[in-house]
């Protein structure tokens, strides 16, 4: 059973660019989750979607930043004209569920990108 | 506003030595507690969840546990291969993580 698949594990953009980070969950899961790590900070939560729906943003930078989570195909995490602090490790997660033991979530091995 | 405070930042231990990492929170509409491993340049590993005070779970040397207020994840009798960042996270649908204790196991 494969887990949280994330890709390109590595993305170097200059500034001014577009990044496009994957979320593949794993099989059987529906809830996805994006985290973003800073260089010697701890991991914030940035957004909470389920299928076609956006259930929680309030970690989202309100500019630049988009996700999604569509019907067919993996989650994306758009960051538009990315600056140097958007560097960072962003880490996705997903659940098969929001209760009990179903809302284990479980990550991913990340993207580091890279913002020169 | 929701917090999570993870102590201590930093713990070197001789192997075979064994010890306590500490998870404190204030936070609102708690549904569970999480704790993960993490290696360098890596994404978190799974270990626990509790749910309820008094509730304890083990895997090989670690133990955790919770109470009202902080959790415990013990380590007895540590391996070199113990060595990781440990996060404790908070679940009120989106985790809550504290910033870690960075625990190096020396031989």
């Amino acid at each position: 059973n494969a887990g949280v698949m994330q890709n390109p594990r590595h993305l170097v953009r200059r500034r001014g660019q577009e990044a496009r980070l994957r979320c593949s969950p794993m099989k059987g899961h529906s809830h996805v989750y994006w985290y973003r790590q800073l260089p010697e900070e701890g991991l914030k939560f940035m957004v909470y979607l389920q299928k076609e729906n956006i259930i929680d943003e309030s970690g989202m930078p309100k500019e630049r930043f988009s996700a999604e989570f569509p019907k067919e195909g993996p989650s994306i995490l758009r960051i538009q004209q990315v600056v140097r602090g958007d560097s960072a490790a962003y880490f996705c997660a997903s659940s098969p569920g929001t209760s009990g033991a179903y809302n284990e979530q479980f990550f991913g091995p990340g993207t580091r990108l890279t913002v020169l | 506003e929701d917090q999570v405070t993870q102590s201590p930042e930093a713990l070197r231990l001789q192997e075979g030595e064994s010890s306590s990492l500490n998870c404190s929170y204030t936070v609102s509409g708690l549904r569970g507690l999480f704790w993960y491993r993490q290696d360098p340049g890596k994404g978190p590993e799974f270990l626990f969840t509790l749910y309820s005070a008094g509730e304890e779970k083990e895997k090989e040397r670690l133990k955790a546990t919770l109470t009202k207020k902080e959790s415990f994840l013990h380590i007895t009798a540590p391996k070199p291969e113990d060595s990781a960042t440990y996060l404790c996270a908070y679940n009120t649908d989106k985790l809550i993580f504290g910033t870690g204790t960075r625990l190096q196991v020396f031989p």
